[in-house]
């Protein structure tokens, strides 16, 4: 069945260092891929989000990568700042019905 | 827009007894939920797809007879635990696609279920 794998589980950086969250998919059908931000006792919120027709696509401090033919994502965080501390999910979505599968997650710290 | 609204947010029972949670959009229509199973630090595991007007579709390995679900309006999916036990226990958050149809997901709150 489909798969995304996540990596790292935890990560722990410096304020004002860059973060970097990278994914795998097994789904060659996969044509979306969001990533989402959750703090502590909320819900997860999407926060930045790529198609497979780009390659890279940025938002402020926050920019996502994705190579289809490795079937490779990242996030990538710059200018960390603690309120960033949280837990990131990646995720990959099918064609038709929007099916979301999510990676194990990625706890970040970001240390003032 | 795209407002997920999820009651109750916590629950307590005891083993052997069955509980419903709603899930509802509350500014547009959601032809499709789905329903999420989150462990602590852990990620969040589809446990079916919730379908207006038509069955479920569960994923492989999630029972379709202990988690009953039922998406009877447009604006309402519920899931029912039933016979619940221990291992049971478990923080169950729903999602639906909005409006838009860009295939972003927006959760509800969540419900922590504690079977004792």
């Amino acid at each position: 069945g489909e798969n995304v794998e996540q990596h790292p589980s935890t990560l722990s950086v410096q304020e004002g260092d860059s973060a970097v969250i990278k994914c795998t998919y097994s789904d060659s059908a996969s044509n979306y891929f969001p990533w989402y931000k959750q703090e502590l006792g909320k819900r997860p919120q999407l926060i930045i989000d790529i198609r497979s027709n780009v390659g890279e696509k940025k938002d402020q401090r926050i920019a996502v990568t994705l190579n289809k033919t490795a079937k490779h994502f990242s996030l990538h965080i710059t200018e960390t700042q603690p309120e960033d501390s949280a837990v990131y999910f990646c995720a990959a979505v099918g064609t038709g019905g929007f099916k979301t599968i999510f990676g194990a997650g990625t706890r970040l710290f970001v240390k003032a | 827009g795209a407002v997920v609204s999820q009651h109750p947010s916590w629950v307590i029972c005891k083993s052997g007894t069955s509980v419903k949670i709603e899930c509802r959009s509350l500014d547009f229509q959601a032809t499709t939920m789905f329903w999420y199973r989150q462990f602590p630090k852990q990620s969040l595991m589809l446990m079916a797809t919730s379908n207006e007007g038509s069955k479920a579709t569960y994923e492989q390995g999630v029972e379709k007879d202990k988690f009953l679900i039922n998406h009877a309006s447009l604006t309402l999916s519920t899931l029912t635990v039933t016979s619940a036990h221990p291992e049971d226990s478990s923080f169950y958050i729903c999602s639906a696609t909005g409006p838009a149809g860009t295939g972003e997901l927006f959760f509800g709150e969540g419900s922590r279920l504690t079977v004792l």
